[in-house]
């Protein structure tokens, strides 16, 4: 199946700064990204839909201003958490969707664990 | 969609058991479910697909069962081994652009 990069796979900052964490689809083009948040046991929940060339889609509860897309390109979309604080601490997931003929089929990264102290 | 749960229904099985993992999902318009496999720390794994207009599809040591009229979904793995240990989510295709709801995920024990 196609490879979905994500970077980087952990990372800790101080609240009140921002991380940008990337997501790459390595051997094929996505016009769509998908960023997923996940807290310890619990589902994935979808944050916001990131298409190449236009604004993010954000869900419902998610604050665009706090959580940044962008998708320059075919291969790469990048989530910055602005101004982070402990609450932000969770698991980010990104996913590629590549068109398989009537269908469309995601393809997951690896995460991001973001730790906020 | 379905509410998400603070804690994740466990599955404990003996290794070489076959697993039952069931899930409901909550779109009756959708009309493509996957199964992912997710290990601690991981992104999830795709396992597994089936399409609404089929009922029943095999793979190695996997079978996903679709019941539509009461939206319903299992994925059964034969002969369970302790590698199979992780939590599984189903999810359901709701949009053409492929996102993905998914389910409440179950943590599936295997004991060697």
């Amino acid at each position: 199946g196609a490879v979905v990069s994500q970077h980087p796979s952990w990372v800790i900052c101080k609240s009140g700064t921002s991380v940008k964490i990337e997501c790459r689809s390595l051997d094929f083009q996505a016009t769509t990204m998908f960023w997923y948040r996940q807290f310890p046991k619990q589902s994935l929940m979808l944050m916001a839909t990131s298409n190449e060339g236009s604004k993010a889609t954000y869900e419902q509860g998610v604050e665009k201003d706090k959580f940044l897309i962008n998708h320059a390109s075919l291969t790469l979309s990048t989530l910055t958490v602005t101004s982070a604080h402990p609450e932000d601490s969770s698991f980010y997931i990104c996913s590629a969707s590549q068109p398989r003929g009537r269908y469309t089929e995601a393809f997951f990264g690896q995460g991001t664990r973001l730790t906020v102290v | 969609g379905e509410s998400v749960g603070l804690h994740l229904p466990t599955l404990s099985v003996q290794e070489g058991d076959n697993s039952i993992i069931n899930c409901a999902y909550s779109n009756s318009a959708s009309d493509y479910f996957i199964w992912y496999k997710q290990e601690s720390g991981k992104g999830p794994q795709f396992i597994i697909d089936i399409r609404s207009n089929m009922d029943k599809r095999q793979g190695q040591r996997v079978t996903v069962l679709l019941n539509k009229t009461v939206k319903h979904l299992s994925l059964q793995i034969a002969a369970t081994q302790p590698g199979d240990s992780a939590v599984y989510f189903c999810a359901e295709n709701t949009g053409s652009q492929g996102n993905l709801i998914f389910g409440k995920g179950t943590k599936l024990s295997v004991k060697p």
